[in-house]
């Protein structure tokens, strides 16, 4: 079974358009987080939640809102994309505030 | 100044050699530290964490941690080729399990 799942893997929409992304683990673990990873490879964090409550946010535009309807749930909804959000963004979680992160397979999103 | 600093590489070995991989932080209230691998195309993997001074080995990794001089570094023995990848070093500066990563060591070993 995989660990910590996201979909879709792959996202292609327009400028201006709304999408989200979703991620699930079945780790047990209390917190989840999102990264993304840009042309450069540079993989730089957003958010992170520990048992549904926001603990870290990056400066990411608020068209990004995070959403954790449970510890094993972290959703990213993006509004209003721009061709700079094409990433790859990445779900990855911990035990706790201080475990080892493991991370998802990721989920390229392309804004044409 | 970059918070957490590789070299970019490619850095290229044969097969069998000991590959080194380097990482420095600015951060010197750091409490721990990782190294993933990141094949092209995939998500990084975990490979080590080390949290204080010293050795630490797990097969045929190494990594080595010197919070004095702010360095950490990932030592691969017998090289293989299935090791080619982006090796990304990241560092938890503390609080919130905030991890600061590089920008990645490209490692070739060539047969």
């Amino acid at each position: 079974d995989t660990a910590v799942s996201q979909t879709p893997k792959y996202l292609v929409t327009q400028m201006g358009n709304d999408k989200s992304i979703k991620c699930e683990q079945n780790l047990g673990h209390d917190t989840m987080y999102w990264y993304k990873q840009d042309s450069k490879k540079f993989l730089k964090i957003m958010f992170s939640y520990n048992n549904k409550e926001l603990i870290i946010n990056e400066t990411v535009p608020n068209r990004f809102s995070p959403k954790s309807p449970d510890k094993a749930h972290l959703n990213l909804h993006i509004n209003s994309l721009e061709l700079g959000d094409s990433a790859v963004y990445f779900c990855a979680s911990s035990q706790d505030l201080r475990g080892e992160q493991y991370f998802g397979p990721g989920t390229r999103l392309t804004v044409t | 100044q970059k918070e957490v600093e590789q070299n970019s590489g490619p850095l290229s070995v044969p097969e069998g050699a000991i590959a080194s991989l380097n990482c420095t932080y600015s951060d010197r209230g750091s409490q721990s530290f990782f190294w993933y691998r990141q094949y092209s195309g995939k998500s990084p993997e975990l490979i080590m964490s080390i949290y204080s001074n010293g050795d630490k080995e797990d097969g045929r990794f190494t990594a080595q941690l010197n919070k004095a001089s702010q360095y950490v570094s990932l030592l691969i023995r017998d090289s293989q080729p299935s090791d080619s990848a982006t090796y990304l070093c990241a560092v938890n500066p503390g609080g919130y399990n905030k991890l600061i990563f590089g920008a990645g060591t490209r490692l070739a070993v060539h047969p």
